[in-house]
């Protein structure tokens, strides 16, 4: 299995509070990505990387910010997080842009 | 915009019996298309990675095949097994984009 570690696994938060999601690879692949899963929505795209500071956004962006300063990191914060925002959210990282994806064991967040 | 969907929406089998999982799409421009599997509580698994300009991808039990003129691709499942149980998900990645498009999945159980 790739190389890919989430953190935390679960959380619990309130309404109003920031988060902040971590993804670790071990990989080194150039790209990196965020989703989340929802049912009756399947996995959407939240942003991506495909590099150091290089980040982009994806179909379901608002309410989201991401950082990568180095390879192996990719975050995801909600600055002020909503009820909408509970989900399982999930990293994935590729050698190239339409390369084979491999999936971290994901992170359940709940907003109360 | 491309749509991918999986059918059947869940399917149940006797052990032993070989399946097909069907995953269609709009768009026939796709790039490469993948199947993972998920199982409860887990993160998706790579099971195969068909590029456009494939038929089909082996490993071992599995068999995906992708006919990109009629927007088609097929999972093949032999000799099923308990241990095959799993939600299936197939998703392609577009020749013009960055990301994948996701299927909602096919729920397999497999009955000893």
């Amino acid at each position: 299995d790739a190389g890919i570690t989430q953190s935390p696994r679960h959380k619990v938060t309130e309404t109003g509070t920031p988060v902040t999601l971590r993804c670790h690879q071990t990989e080194n692949h150039r790209y990196m990505y965020w989703y989340r899963q929802d049912p009756g929505h399947g996995l959407r795209l939240i942003h991506y990387s495909y590099g150091v500071k290089d980040t982009d956004k994806g179909e379901v962006s608002d309410g989201y910010s991401v950082s990568r300063s180095k390879t192996e990191d990719f975050l995801l914060t909600l600055e002020s997080a909503t009820s909408s925002q509970t989900s399982v959210y999930f990293c994935a990282i590729s050698e190239s842009i339409r390369g084979e994806q491999f999936f971290g064991p994901g992170t359940r967040l709940t907003v109360l | 915009k491309q749509e991918v969907t999986q059918i059947p929406a869940a399917l149940s089998v006797p052990e032993g019996e070989n399946l097909v999982l069907n995953c269609s799409f709009t768009d026939s421009a796709i790039y490469n298309l993948q199947w993972f599997r998920q199982d409860p509580g887990k993160g998706l698994t790579s099971l195969l990675l068909i590029q456009s300009s494939q038929r089909e991808q082996t490993s071992g039990r599995l068999n995906a095949s992708l006919d990109k003129s009629s927007g088609r691709s097929t999972l093949y499942i032999a000799a099923s097994q308990p241990g095959d149980s799993a939600t299936y998900l197939c998703a392609d990645a577009m020749e013009y984009g960055n990301k994948l498009v996701f299927g909602a999945g096919t729920i397999l159980r497999v009955k000893s």
